[in-house]
């Protein structure tokens, strides 16, 4: 079965720290990987998104995700956080053979603090 | 500017009675997804519809009905049939058709209870 997990349900870090959450997919086809953000009460924003060719890609507001086929994950960074990164992030994932379809993580809560 | 409205933004029923939730997009986008969103699960996905008149169930459809007359319209009823209606609800789009594959674009929500 096709799976998302997310092991971190909650992370807090300080101001200027660096941040890094985790993604783990099990898929059986070419995965297509995304990293959305939400605000309370708010959409979805997509952060970033992998498809294929370079594995360590670049999205808004500083952060970057590395795709790791041999590990099956897909891990976002941010090297300093700011206190408006804190939101909650999700991890999804899509195929070649379920078109349109992503599956979602749980989703990982920061806090920032000062 | 392009993007996906969600009304209302809160909304109130008792319990037993239907309720339809509004997306509209004007991206010119094919597809169209609604998502239910519950603290700690993560996005399940309802319905979802890759062009106009056709539909799809997705993994939690039942109590749910969709209707997609027009491309950019997509709106979601929550029948009495539901049992556990009370949620976050979140519409989506992409551009893609066939085998291509795009992201989806996220409307601001529609935070549904069920008195």
């Amino acid at each position: 079965a096709q799976s998302v997990t997310q092991p971190d349900i909650h992370i807090t870090v300080s101001e200027g720290a660096s941040l890094e959450l985790r993604c783990n997919y099990s898929y059986g086809a070419t995965p297509y990987l995304f990293w959305y953000v939400q605000s309370p009460g708010q959409g979805l924003q997509l952060l970033l998104k992998y498809f294929s060719g370079d594995t360590l890609v670049q999205g808004i507001k500083g952060f970057e995700a590395e795709f790791k086929r041999s590990q099956s994950s897909f891990n976002l960074r941010k090297p300093s956080v700011h206190w408006s990164d804190a939101a909650e992030y999700f991890c999804a994932v899509g195929s070649t053979d379920s078109w349109g379809k992503l599956q979602f993580g749980a989703g990982t809560q920061v806090v920032v603090t000062p | 500017d392009g993007g996906i409205t969600q009304s209302p933004k809160y909304l109130f029923r008792k319990e037993g009675q239907n309720v339809t939730l509004s997306c509209e997009q004007n991206l010119n986008h094919d597809a169209m997804y609604w998502y239910r969103q519950d603290p700690g699960q993560g996005l399940r996905l309802i319905y979802y519809s890759q062009i106009v008149n056709d539909f799809q169930k997705g993994d939690i459809a039942e109590g749910y009905s969709v209707s997609r007359e027009k491309k950019e319209s997509f709106p979601l009823t929550v029948t009495s049939a539901q049992k556990n209606p009370t949620a976050f609800y979140l519409c989506a789009s992409s551009s893609g058709t066939g085998s291509s594959y795009n992201e989806q674009f996220f409307g601001p929500g529609t935070r549904l209870t069920v008195l």
